[in-house]
């Protein structure tokens, strides 16, 4: 069975500096999909960002990137010149290849990051 | 373009009631996925609707039951309530036509069983 580990229950960041939120994953599977959510106050979780197992190159959406190492079984997510809106929790998911017929989405236990002024 | 809406927002219920939760999934959205969030937890996988037939299951008990609508809206239903329910339950929809199968979630329903 698969399973995502998020081992930084806390994080803190100075404004408009750059922070780094750690996710490992276990899985005997070669292809799966990787994703980064964010959970605020107002519980809604949005989509960070998101990775293809088989896509060598790092996903990057603005001021969010990834760094997959796919051997290592690693996908820590970087954010970038850090605001006062990026302070919620967040969750790595993995989940497995559509092909494989399971569907379901498996979460980490999260990270609370907060953003200091 | 409205997105995931579920209804209510919070609820409150006693040991042995039972509770329906409802979601309406995003426009276009043919799938539905249900989670359980405890407090201080990731989401935990319920099940999920496609079609109007449950397609997968996670590790729950027959106490949680659900139903996909014609329209795509889907509810959950939880059976002889026990203190450890008390939980946030989170719906996403998504289409499962694609291969990322991107799930887009709702604000979620909070019960409290007391």
């Amino acid at each position: 069975a698969q399973t995502v580990t998020q081992s930084q229950p806390e994080m803190s960041v100075q404004e408009a500096e750059t922070v780094t939120l750690s996710c490992t994953y276990d899985t005997s599977e070669s292809d799966y999909y990787l994703f980064w959510y964010k959970q605020p106050p107002s519980r809604q979780m949005i989509l960070v960002i998101r990775q293809e197992a088989y896509k060598q190159q790092n996903a990057t959406e603005n001021r969010f990137s990834v760094n997959f190492q796919k051997a290592a079984k690693s996908f820590s997510l970087k954010i970038s010149d850090s605001q006062l809106g990026d302070a919620a929790m967040y969750f790595c998911a993995y989940r497995s290849a559509f092909t494989s017929g399971t569907y379901k989405y498996i979460f980490g236990t999260g990270t609370r990051l907060k953003v200091l002024a | 373009d409205a997105g995931v809406t579920q209804s209510p927002t919070h609820l409150i219920k006693t040991r042995g009631q039972q509770v329906t939760l409802r979601c309406s999934p995003k426009s276009g959205h043919d799938t539905v996925s249900w989670y359980q969030q405890a407090l201080g937890q990731g989401p935990q996988f319920i099940f999920q609707y496609y079609e109007e037939e449950e397609r997968q299951r996670g590790n729950f008990p027959d106490r949680f039951s659900g139903h996909q609508f014609p329209n795509y809206s889907s509810e959950l239903n939880v059976n002889a309530l026990l203190l450890g329910d008390s939980a946030l339950y989170l719906c996403a929809s998504s289409l499962s036509a694609t291969g990322w199968n991107i799930q887009y979630f709702g604000a979620g329903t909070r019960l409290s069983v007391l």
